[in-house]
């Protein structure tokens, strides 16, 4: 079968930085992405990964090791409006996203 | 201009009942896609459809079938609907994309609550 696995819920203060960790089993690969989710909202993009290493967008870097089937999202000088849930996602061919059960992130003053 | 829009954005309705979702996209892709978002929040996709081919996933029930009068619009029809299909419904699109792995544009979702 498939799976991503993430953690269900991180807490974090404002200003800090924070880690979500994903870690998948999937019968094709063809990179990580990272989706946002604010609370009634769309999934919205944030980051993808197709080799491994480290991606940077503005805060937002995401990182990948396809060795171990890992990667994580990092989210650094956290502001409030980043409370949210956040999804590792990987394309498995034949157009396929399967989504990881997602993150909640509460950022805290 | 809205890129991925669906209607309607609430949708009350009795079990039983047959009812349809409209999506729209104005960013040229040619791929859609219909996913399910259950109340833990679980994303799981339903169907794809690129351009010339429906890719269907197998653990959704034929009750449900898309419908893409063209590459812009992919339609979501319910039959017969049931308690357990009471969930968000996303749209998506995004480029031409057999591996899955190119950004996805979202729909604002059709909240579907089934009494």
């Amino acid at each position: 079968g498939q799976s991503l696995e993430q953690p269900s819920e991180v807490t974090a203060v404002e200003g800090a930085i924070v880690q979500i960790n994903c870690t998948y089993q999937t019968s094709g690969f063809y990179g990580l992405s990272w989706y946002q989710q604010h609370d009634g909202g769309a999934p919205t993009f944030l980051s993808y990964n197709g080799l491994d290493g480290l991606e940077e967008t503005g805060r937002f870097s995401s990182f990948l090791s396809r060795s171990d089937s890992y990667g994580y999202l990092l989210l650094q000088e956290l502001q409030m409006k980043d409370s949210a849930s956040y999804f590792c996602a990987v394309g498995t061919g034949a157009n396929n996203l399967f989504f990881g059960t997602g993150t909640r992130l509460t950022v805290i003053p | 201009d809205t890129a991925v829009s669906q209607t309607p954005k609430y949708l009350v309705t009795q079990m039983g009942n047959d009812k349809s979702i409209k999506c729209e996209q104005n960013l040229g892709h040619d791929t859609m896609y219909w996913y399910k978002q259950d109340s833990k929040k679980f994303l799981k996709i339903m169907f794809s459809y690129n351009n010339k081919e429906l890719i269907i996933n197998e653990t959704v029930p034929n009750r449900f079938s898309p419908k893409s009068p063209d590459k812009a619009h992919l339609n979501l029809h319910i039959n017969s609907l049931e308690l357990g299909d009471s969930a968000v419904y996303f749209c998506a699109s995004s480029q031409d994309n057999w591996a899955g792995d190119e950004t996805q544009y979202f729909g604002p979702g059709t909240r579907l609550l089934v009494l």
